[in-house]
């Protein structure tokens, strides 16, 4: 069973338009939300994350919300830049897990010039 | 800046011999782990360690085992590889909270011949 879902394994958008990735979890247990980018040939890095006990946290260009009643998050790229076009992974953690996480399968992002 | 550093980005080795993966870090992070990537899967945790010498299974640990005896180093070892073994593996550190991000390496690409 795949506790946390990334549904669109790509997505294209054009350049200064917004780009929208979803993620959606099965698991009430998980008390935090991290979305990682990862460029090809280097290893993920994280981006930005969010508290359950939150609806929405944002950085700069980037958003993520939260809705807990339905168990699905996503992130708001606003301008997307072609340097955004990258794979990015939704993953979600418990603190009773020790700081495992939990990764979705990942969506690829084409943001065309 | 914490630096998760694998030893090798490219290995090449044949059916049926033993291979170690390296990952040293540099943070004084507690948690460790070892993931494969493979396309449309996204990362699949293969063992994680919580402390010197603790480890525990992954989602996919058949065929792996692990080593940590230091607190900065985490080796991932390939008993007697098999060509289903060939995959991106990551290596990556974070504190053992739900709200620490991991931090991961830049990956070895593993082809088994």
């Amino acid at each position: 069973d795949q506790q946390v879902k990334q549904n669109s394994p790509s997505l294209s958008v054009q350049e200064g338009r917004i780009s929208i990735l979803n993620c959606d979890y099965t698991n009430s247990m998980f008390d935090y939300f991290l979305w990682y980018k990862k460029y090809p040939a280097e290893g993920p890095t994280f981006l930005i994350s969010i508290s359950s006990i939150k609806d929405k946290n944002e950085d700069g260009r980037f958003t993520v919300f939260l809705n807990k009643s339905a168990k699905h998050l996503s992130l708001h790229i606003v301008p997307s830049q072609p340097g955004d076009s990258a794979v990015y992974f939704c993953a979600a953690s418990a603190d009773t897990n020790a700081g495992k996480s939990t990764f979705g399968d990942g969506t690829t992002l084409t943001v065309k010039p | 800046d914490v630096k998760v550093t694998q030893s090798s980005r490219y290995l090449v080795k044949r059916t049926g011999e033993k291979v170690f993966l390296e990952c040293v870090q540099d943070m004084d992070h507690e948690n460790m782990f070892w993931y494969r990537q493979d396309p449309g899967l996204g990362l699949r945790l293969i063992y994680f360690s919580y402390d010197v010498k603790m480890k525990e299974k992954g989602d996919i640990p058949e065929g792996y085992s692990v080593s940590r005896e230091k607190k900065e180093r985490f080796s991932l070892i390939l008993e007697s590889a098999s060509t289903n073994q060939t995959s991106m593996y990551l290596c990556a550190s974070s504190f053992p909270l739900s709200n620490q991000p991991q931090h991961f390496g830049d990956g070895t690409r593993l082809s088994i011949l």
